[in-house]
């Protein structure tokens, strides 16, 4: 099971924004992925193995953590990153699970 | 382009049947598994199966098995969601996505309303 702090995030514009995701079980080979999901569109893949950041990913968007705690940061907020941000396992056991979500407001 | 194409909105009624679908572009579509991912109103995301384009090897998410099929005609880069009898419970938007370990490219998503 996935846990994902705070529900909802409020920041202004150039804040930084810290979303956290937590495993009840440790997460094999931190095989941790976070996706961002804008309003009324598709998610989109922005790190994976916990850190990496996806192709085409701004240097504003980290991902850190191993074992069962999760971090994604997000520095210099922009009006853009509004958005819900999920947190996902994708190790061998099945069935694949994610967080229920952290929603980022920009104020 | 690497993209996923998935099948336009539908309205259905109570125990009616449903097949959507979702199609690759721009890649080899039997290297990758897909998988489908419901999203219900105002919810996070929920996977519900995934399947081995390449000999139709299929996993389902425990709250989803027995409930829908997943399928795959690889001959035309395909693989479809399909419902034998909707409840109202089943109104979500549905994607696809492609992945060996993580997700890295998503369908447009179909949005099911049953009413």
């Amino acid at each position: 099971v996935l846990t994902q702090s705070p529900a909802t995030l409020s920041l202004s514009p150039g804040e930084r924004a810290t979303l956290s995701c937590r495993a009840s079980q440790s997460v094999s080979s931190d095989y941790l992925v976070w996706y961002q999901q804008r309003p009324g569109l598709a998610p989109r893949l922005l790190i994976y193995d916990a850190s990496t950041r996806a192709t085409g990913i701004p240097d504003r968007f980290s991902g850190s953590g191993s074992g069962t705690e999760f971090t994604l940061t997000i520095t210099r907020l922009e009006p853009e990153d509004a958005a819900l941000y999920h947190c996902q396992q994708y190790g061998s056991a099945l069935p694949f699970t994610f967080g229920p979500g952290t929603k980022v407001e920009i104020k | 382009e690497v993209q996923l194409v998935q099948s336009g909105a539908e309205v259905k009624k109570p125990g009616e049947s449903l097949r959507i679908s979702c199609q690759g572009f721009g890649y080899d579509y039997t290297n990758y598994w897909i998988s489908w991912v419901r999203q219900m109103p105002g919810k996070g995301l929920e996977w519900m199966g995934r399947i081995d384009p390449s000999d139709s090897y299929t996993n389902y998410g425990p709250s989803f098995r027995g409930h829908v099929s997943i399928s795959v005609d690889k001959s035309i880069n395909t693989a479809y969601l399909q419902w034998s009898s909707l409840k109202a419970s089943d109104t979500a938007i549905y994607y696809c996505t492609r992945h060996r370990t993580y997700m890295d490219v998503w369908g447009n998503g179909t949005t099911v309303t049953v009413s």
